[in-house]
């Protein structure tokens, strides 16, 4: 069975430095990896995806995540953190197959002005 | 290009009393659908999912059950809800090995 660890409750991070939050993932076979993002009261939000090829993925509002397939991680990082990127992060995995999605318990970053 | 919808947006009900959650897709036939159940502003919970119509997948024993009655509906009901039903509904869908796309939610507060 599939499994996704975020290893931090909490993200801290000044506006203007870069961020990372951390994933890891177990699956039986090749991942497709992803995150998303939620704000207060909304529902999650799809911010990009790794199913294959390059192992940097970029996707909406600058975010980008690394897959690394020895480490089997899949870090979620931005350059330069903004306020307005202060939210939760969910990181999730499937296997190849049809199956449903599996979230990590989430990371909530908070970027300080 | 596909929208879904989630409603109510809040609802409080008391204990005992039935549920019936709503969530229609639209732009996209014969996707899969799901319902999440998040507590405390953390971690999401799969309730259940279904690849078509009237098969549903249960992933916990619960006071729970789904419906899908038509290709782009997927209903959540309960006959009696408990103290412990409390919490933050999300539907979502998607394309077979694509991301998932989530509906705004319910909260739902039973009391």
């Amino acid at each position: 069975a599939q499994s996704v660890a975020q290893p931090e409750d909490q993200v801290n991070v000044a506006e203007g430095n870069p961020l990372t939050v951390k994933c890891t993932y177990s699956v039986s076979g090749n991942p497709y990896l992803f995150w998303y993002v939620q704000y207060p009261n909304r529902g999650l939000q799809f911010l990009l995806k790794y199913i294959t090829g390059d192992n940097l993925v970029k996707g909406s509002y600058g975010f980008e995540a690394e897959f690394n397939k020895s480490q089997t991680s899949f870090h979620l990082k931005k350059p330069s953190a903004l306020v307005s990127d202060s939210a939760l992060y969910f990181c999730a995995v499937r296997d190849m197959g049809n199956t449903p999605l599996v979230f990590g318990k989430g990371t909530r970053l908070s970027v300080i002005a | 290009s596909q929208t879904i919808h989630q409603w109510p947006a809040t609802l409080v009900q008391p204990v005992g009393s039935p549920l019936s959650l709503e969530c229609t897709v639209e732009g996209t036939s014969n996707p899969n659908l799901y319902w999440y159940r998040q507590a405390a502003g953390r971690g999401l919970q799969l309730l259940f999912y279904s690849v078509g119509i009237g098969q549903i997948s249960s992933e916990v024993p619960q006071n729970l059950s789904a419906s899908r009655p038509q290709d782009r509906q997927f209903i959540l009901s309960s006959k009696k809800l408990l103290l412990s039903d409390s919490g933050f509904y999300l539907c979502a869908w998607s394309v077979p090995g694509g991301p998932l796309h989530f509906g705004n939610g319910t909260r739902l507060t039973v009391t």
